[in-house]
């Protein structure tokens, strides 16, 4: 199994730019996860997905992040515009939820975003 | 929003010293899990604890899970290179849907 495969591995944009991240999961994985990690704020719980389904988003800063799963091997994450906060590391991460608990999260490289 | 907490921030150890790190959470736990990622890495799966009072050991790694299921604790028996990284752990206040991450815990390991 290759694992969560998340492109690019770098991202370097200027302010006001679109940006997008995108997350391959584990196949047969059913729920789906976007991090952000910064030093000043940890990782961060974006959004997740169930089954393509996004569950909870509370963790979206604002409008100008967007997230989508059209089917279960893609998912994207969109900053339009981007700013200089959002420079972080973006995880994405899969798991297979089957039985009663949380299961493992399956992280991927994640991409470091720089906006300059 | 449920938050756990995890401490210390940082710990640096000189190498055969043991390593233990906490994590708390002012409400009842499902389950806790605990990662580690190396610097420039992203976060690998360790372990999950689900019953009150559990005890799992890895190697030279004992991972405990308090009575009340609200606290957690991590400790590496001498300390090796290779231990070093950040340690996080991760609680589910629920049995489904999202766990909420520590700050972790960064280890460095003095040779």
């Amino acid at each position: 199994d290759a694992g969560v495969i998340q492109s690019p591995r770098h991202e370097v944009t200027e302010m006001g730019q679109e940006v997008t991240l995108r997350c391959k999961p584990i196949s047969g994985h059913d729920y789906l996860f976007w991090y952000r990690q910064t030093m000043m704020r940890g990782l961060e719980l974006l959004i997740y997905f169930n089954n393509n389904v996004p569950i909870d988003d509370s963790g979206m800063p604002e409008d100008r992040f967007s997230a989508k799963m059209p089917n279960a091997s893609f998912s994207t994450l969109k900053i339009q515009p981007s700013e200089p906060r959002d420079s972080a590391v973006y995880f994405c991460a899969s798991s297979f939820r089957g039985g009663s608990y949380n299961s493992p999260l399956h992280f991927g490289n994640g991409t470091r975003l720089t906006v300059t | 929003g449920q938050q756990v907490m995890q401490i210390p921030q940082y710990q640096h150890v000189q190498e055969g010293e043991d390593f233990t790190t906490y994590c708390n959470s002012s409400t009842t736990l499902s389950n806790i899990q605990w990662y580690k990622q190396r610097p420039g890495g992203h976060p690998v799966f360790l372990i999950q604890l689900v019953k009150s009072g559990e005890v799992k050991k890895q190697k030279r790694l004992t991972f405990q899970f308090g009575e009340a299921k609200k606290n957690s604790s991590l400790h590496i028996t001498a300390t090796q290179t290779t231990d070093v990284g950040t340690y996080f752990c991760a609680g589910a206040h629920t049995n489904a849907g999202k766990s909420t991450f520590g700050d972790g815990t960064t280890l460095t390991v003095k040779p």
